[in-house]
């Protein structure tokens, strides 16, 4: 069974630093792998997809990359912002059941203005 | 992108009573439909995955009397948590695959904006 961790589950940073979060996952046949943003008491706002036959995603000031083999994605965060406060999950797809996504528990980011 | 909307964002109610949560894809048909759950700090459990026109899929230990779905058209699915009770409390998400790359045949979650139950 797929399992999916993030780490930090907590971070706490001034504004204007770069970060990165983590998310590693035991079962390297995936379909896609996919972040989000959640806010508190909300439901989830898709971040980036990264499709198994890519390396990374950009949109803005955030990157994804995928490293399949090692089981292991990150999103980089640049210039953070307040605004970016937020719990950030990231779920994988697998290859052979298209309805299952796993999800991390999330990493919950603390942007000090 | 996609819009899922859910409603209601939150309801309080007795024990014992039957709460329905409403998932309707605004711009897009929907023909599968994901229902989570989540409880405070922790991840997005699967309940069950909703089919139009057909019966749900529930997960390993989720109880089908107690958790009806219902997918009766391509743009609203519907839960019902029946007779409810205090440990049925969580936050309840539904979401929908959407095929984004005719092309390329990829697709994403767009999730609905949850529903918090509070049962007393």
């Amino acid at each position: 069974k797929q399992e999916v961790t993030q780490i930090p589950a907590a971070l706490s940073v001034p504004e204007g630093e770069n970060l990165v979060l983590n998310c590693s996952f035991t079962d390297s046949a995936i379909y896609n792998l996919q972040w989000f943003r959640q806010d508190p008491g909300k439901g989830l706002t898709s971040l980036l997809l990264i499709q198994s036959s890519q390396r990374e995603q950009t949109s803005g000031r955030l990157n994804a990359s995928l490293d399949k083999s090692s089981g292991r994605s990150t999103l980089y965060i640049a210039a953070s912002q307040p605004g970016d406060s937020a719990t950030y999950l990231c779920a994988v797809r697998g290859t052979y059941n298209f309805n299952k996504f796993y999800f991390g528990s999330g990493t919950k980011l603390n942007v000090k203005p | 992108g996609a819009v899922v909307s859910q409603h209601p964002s939150r309801v309080i109610c007795k024990s014992g009573t039957s709460v329905k949560i409403e998932c309707r894809s605004l711009d897009f048909q929907a023909t599968t439909m994901f229902w989570y759950r989540q409880f405070p700090k922790q991840s997005l459990m699967l309940m069950a995955t909703s089919n139009e026109g057909s019966k749900a899929t529930y997960e390993q230990g989720v109880e089908k009397d107690k958790f009806l779905i219902n997918h009766a058209s391509l743009t609203l699915s519907t839960l019902t948590v029946t007779s409810a009770h205090p440990e049925d409390s969580s936050f309840y998400i539904c979401s929908a695959r959407v095929k984004i790359g005719e092309r390329t045949g990829e697709e994403k979650l767009f999730f609905g904006s949850g529903t918090q139950l509070s049962v007393l």
